[in-house]
């Protein structure tokens, strides 16, 4: 079956701008999770969504947010880009993420200039 | 809050060589850890994950983790490297609750010299 799959994998954004990221979870998985990795921070939790609605948030600023629609898929968008915000943005879903079951996409590449 | 300690970010061994990647976790035994490995420009893969009773743990590649409690440890070994294994591995363990959400470490970079 098909895995998780983030779109872009590449963008390249002005600082002030904004940006949306979509990430398609496996077929039939209702969790999605994202993530950002930074070589200075590694791998830290933004947010989870499970049907449609914001379940856990990670410490980030209100600049990041996110969204899932009805058939599960998901967005993440941030605002006012800053060059800080250039990393590599990682969805995750889960079946049930309690015993482990998260499912990585490929990730898409954020660089702010 | 649980955590996981990566010692050494950085890892290089021979082909064939034995692989070892160390993970401490932080307090009470967690019910679940989990062993990721990133190849460049991917994003993470499950190696394999230890659930409460197990102790060795196998998973992917030839790849194993053992859990001693005693050591507050589960440490990713494979007994011959291979080229192919040249990635970065992340040891993480889930935060329970209702805030749910893998807490991850630092990171270990593997290299593997031919």
């Amino acid at each position: 079956k098909a895995g998780v799959t983030q779109t872009p994998r590449y963008l390249i954004k002005t600082r002030g701008q904004q940006v949306t990221l979509s990430c398609s979870p496996i077929s039939g998985h209702r969790s999605v999770s994202w993530y950002q990795q930074t070589p200075g921070q590694g791998l830290q939790f933004l947010f989870e969504y499970f049907s449609e609605t914001q379940r856990n948030k990670g410490n980030f600023p209100g600049r990041f947010s996110g969204r899932q629609f009805s058939n599960s898929r998901s967005e993440m968008n941030v605002s006012t880009l800053e060059l800080g915000d250039s990393a590599l943005y990682l969805c995750a879903s889960s079946l049930r993420r309690r015993k482990g079951g998260y499912t990585f996409g490929s990730g898409t590449r954020l660089t702010v200039v | 809050a649980q955590s996981v300690t990566q010692l050494g970010s950085h890892v290089s061994v021979s082909e064939g060589a034995l692989v070892l990647l160390r993970c401490n976790y932080s307090s009470s035994v967690p019910p679940y850890l989990f062993w990721y490995v990133q190849y460049p420009n991917q994003g993470l893969q499950l190696l394999l994950k230890y659930t409460t009773g197990a102790t060795l743990v196998k998973g992917i590649n030839g790849f194993e983790a053992e859990f001693k409690k005693s050591e507050t440890s589960f440490h990713l070994t494979k007994p011959s490297a291979h080229m192919s294994d040249a990635a970065e591995y992340f040891c993480a363990v889930p935060q329970g609750g209702s805030n749910y959400k893998l807490t991850f470490g630092k990171g270990t970079l593997l290299t593997v010299n031919p």
